[in-house]
């Protein structure tokens, strides 16, 4: 039972441009969610979150947008550059310090 | 550098035999996080301690095991080895500060021959 799907398991971008990595959740009672970035051969690297009680978050580059409704969440990078190509991991969690759930990844190419 | 250290960083052993991974967390962070990430898969949550309690436990095999110890420095350990089992073992520390945001170390990469 996969709680977190990312449909879209890689994602090629022009540099400079906007790149949209998206993210789907199941489970209502996720409250809390995040977005990891992660480089061959190292661990994820934690890039922002985003609780419940809000709709955006913003932290240079990055925006996080949170739909409950639809049970969906995407990240923009803007502008996109090569240094983020990575595999990037959206996770959601209930309740903070509660297990966290993973997504399976989208891997991103920022194409010079 | 995430201030999280795992060791070993390789692990090669056989099938039947019994390995134990090792984590510091990030000076301060009181909450441990081990992960399993197999080909082509996604990372799968295994077991939460916080404060050297057992807070969360996700898909965790009972041939697996942790503890956090006192130093809150945990350990991971993995038995009766099958080939399945091979894969990276991320261990991930965090502090209610951070926004639950999560650490992660370099991961150990076990393989079971």
């Amino acid at each position: 039972d996969q709680q977190v799907k990312q449909n879209s398991p890689s994602l090629s971008v022009q540099e400079g441009r906007i790149s949209i990595l998206n993210c789907d959740y199941t489970n209502s009672m996720f409250d809390y969610f995040l977005w990891y970035k992660k480089y061959p051969a190292e661990g994820p690297t934690f890039l922002i979150s985003i609780s419940s009680i809000k709709d955006k978050n913003e932290d240079g580059r990055f925006t996080v947008f949170l739909n409950k409704s639809a049970k969906h969440l995407s990240l923009h990078i803007v502008p996109s550059q090569p240094g983020d190509s990575a595999v990037y991991f959206c996770a959601a969690s209930s309740g903070g310090y509660q297990k966290v759930t993973f997504g399976t990844g989208t891997k991103l190419q920022v194409i010079p | 550098d995430s201030g999280v250290t795992q060791t070993p960083k390789h692990l090669i052993t056989a099938t039947g035999q019994r390995v134990t991974l090792r984590c510091s967390p990030r000076s301060g962070d009181l909450s441990v996080y081990w992960y399993q990430q197999s080909l082509d898969q996604g990372l799968q949550f295994l077991i939460q301690y916080y404060n050297g309690e057992e807070r969360a436990k996700g898909n965790i095999l009972e041939r697996f095991s942790a503890q956090q110890f006192p130093d809150l420095h945990s350990e991971l350990n993995l038995s009766s080895l099958e080939l399945g089992d091979s894969a990276l073992y991320f261990c991930a520390s965090s502090v209610e500060s951070s926004g639950w945001g999560q650490f992660f170390g370099p991961g150990t990469r076990l393989t079971v021959l």
